[in-house]
């Protein structure tokens, strides 16, 4: 069986600040770790992903992630935030030893202030 | 590539009717995903297909709702009757479970109204 729990259904942030969104993931068996990205009124689109290679993910937009193991975490990061950044971001775990359907979190949603 | 195609885009209709939502993976893609999303349940996975084949349909919520996949191009999800509550954003996403990589490809969604 395998969760993931997104802290924070919101996050605001200045423009030119720090963005961080957490997620935290369980899993049986090493997983696979995903970013979505929804941008008003559009569908889920891919920001990075982990598939066991390097912990430390770069993405597009200038988003990164990593993936600490001890932590069972995966949080997302950007250094400045820009105004498009504004959206809804999921965290996804998929089960790499079984039928590998993802499992999403509830969804952080990203403010971005002037 | 065109990406996933849904149609239609937005969708209103009253208590009863028969709505049918399309959708059109990405060529090459083998397997087909339907979720819906609304503010509540936030982003459900209704049902899965691989190579056309429905997998897991545990996540369509009642007999009203019904999928097919007649072919690796095209696949349909069917409300008969439908209901105030089926009010939703319904997804179809498609990915290449032979690459390994698993991740899903999203279409633009349907927004569905039941008055």
């Amino acid at each position: 069986a395998q969760s993931v729990t997104q802290l924070g259904s919101h996050v605001s942030v200045s423009e030119g600040a720090l963005v961080l969104l957490r997620c935290n993931y369980s899993s049986s068996v090493p997983p696979y770790l995903f970013w979505y990205v929804q941008y008003p009124n559009q569908g889920l689109q891919l920001l990075l992903k982990y598939t066991s290679a390097a912990t430390l993910v770069k993405g597009i937009n200038g988003f990164e992630a990593e993936f600490k193991k001890s932590e069972t975490s995966f949080h997302l990061t950007k250094p400045s935030a820009h105004m498009s950044d504004a959206a809804e971001y999921f965290c996804a775990v998929s089960d790499t030893r079984g039928s590998y359907i993802p499992t999403f979190g509830r969804g952080t949603s990203l403010i971005v202030h002037p | 590539d065109a990406g996933v195609i849904q149609s239609p885009r937005h969708e209103v209709t009253e208590m009863g009717q028969e709505v049918t939502l399309r959708c059109k993976p990405i060529s090459g893609h083998n397997s087909l995903f339907w979720y819906r999303q609304t503010m509540m349940r936030g982003l459900e996975l209704l049902i899965y297909f691989n190579n056309n084949v429905p997998i897991d349909d545990s996540g369509m919520p009642e007999d009203r709702f019904s999928a097919k996949m007649p072919n690796a191009s095209f696949s349909t999800l069917k409300i008969q009757p439908s209901e105030p509550r089926d009010s939703a954003v319904y997804f179809c996403a498609s990915s290449n479970s032979g690459s390994f990589s698993y991740e899903q490809y999203f279409g633009p969604g349907t927004r569905l109204t039941v008055t």
